[in-house]
């Protein structure tokens, strides 16, 4: 079945830096988009980044600090996370888009937590 | 940029229907999208591109979408459907995705 692992999270400090990695197997990796979303504890979601075979799109709040990555050879997208800030401080999860266009996300990974704290 | 409006609530009785609303400007040009979220748990499409059901999803969940509202029914409410439910769009303005705020569904 469509399967996707986040790993990564943790305890980081203010101004630190983080790498999320995230598994997928069950489908053909390659032909779909992909994106990360968070969700601050006891707040809504928050679409982080997504990326399709040559385009790659950012939200306002981690441009230039996120940068979202793909290997399709190991069936597996990551998200570098720099210099990180207390209101990073989320579950972040991995999302299969859809197959072509910017549009749902199914399924979702289970998530990982990011504290940025010092 | 593009603002999603969702009830921070929806309180419905069990066997009763609930309507859960997202806003937006001409929302109903776009393709709305909508999750569901139990607690502790990642969220689950229910509902694309405004009425279609995703795989599993029982007929008495459905969509619509128009002028300024899209909007998820749920019909003859169990205590199973207690969750946050959050809608999504994608803003091509903006090249961005934007989700409503959640609405959190009781059962009372």
């Amino acid at each position: 079945q469509v399967q996707l692992v986040e790993s990564g999270g943790g305890l980081v400090k203010p101004g630190g830096s983080l790498r999320l990695s995230c598994a997928a197997s069950g489908f053909t990796f390659s032909d779909y988009y992909m994106s990360w979303i968070r969700q601050a504890p006891g707040k809504g979601l928050e679409w982080v980044s997504y990326i399709s075979s040559s385009t790659i799109y950012y939200a306002d709040s981690v441009k230039g600090r996120f940068t979202i990555s793909r290997d399709n050879a190991k069936n597996s997208l990551y998200l570098q996370m720099n210099s990180l800030r207390a209101e990073d401080t989320a579950v972040y999860y991995c999302a299969r888009g859809a197959s072509s266009g910017w549009g749902w996300f199914d399924p979702w990974g289970q998530g990982t937590l990011v504290i940025v704290s010092s | 940029s593009y603002v999603l409006t969702q009830p921070p609530s929806v309180s419905v009785a069990p066997g009763q229907t609930a309507r859960i609303a997202c806003g937006g400007n001409n929302i109903g040009d776009k393709s709305v999208h909508w999750y569901q979220q139990k607690p502790g748990q990642a969220p689950v499409l229910v509902v694309y591109d405004d009425t279609d059901r995703a795989s599993g999803i029982p007929e008495r969940i459905s969509g619509s979408n128009s002028g300024n509202t899209a909007t998820l029914t749920i019909s003859r409410v169990e205590a199973g459907d207690e969750a946050d439910y959050h809608c999504q769009v994608w803003d091509s303005s903006s090249d961005h995705v934007v989700f409503g705020g959640g609405t959190k569904l009781t059962v009372l």
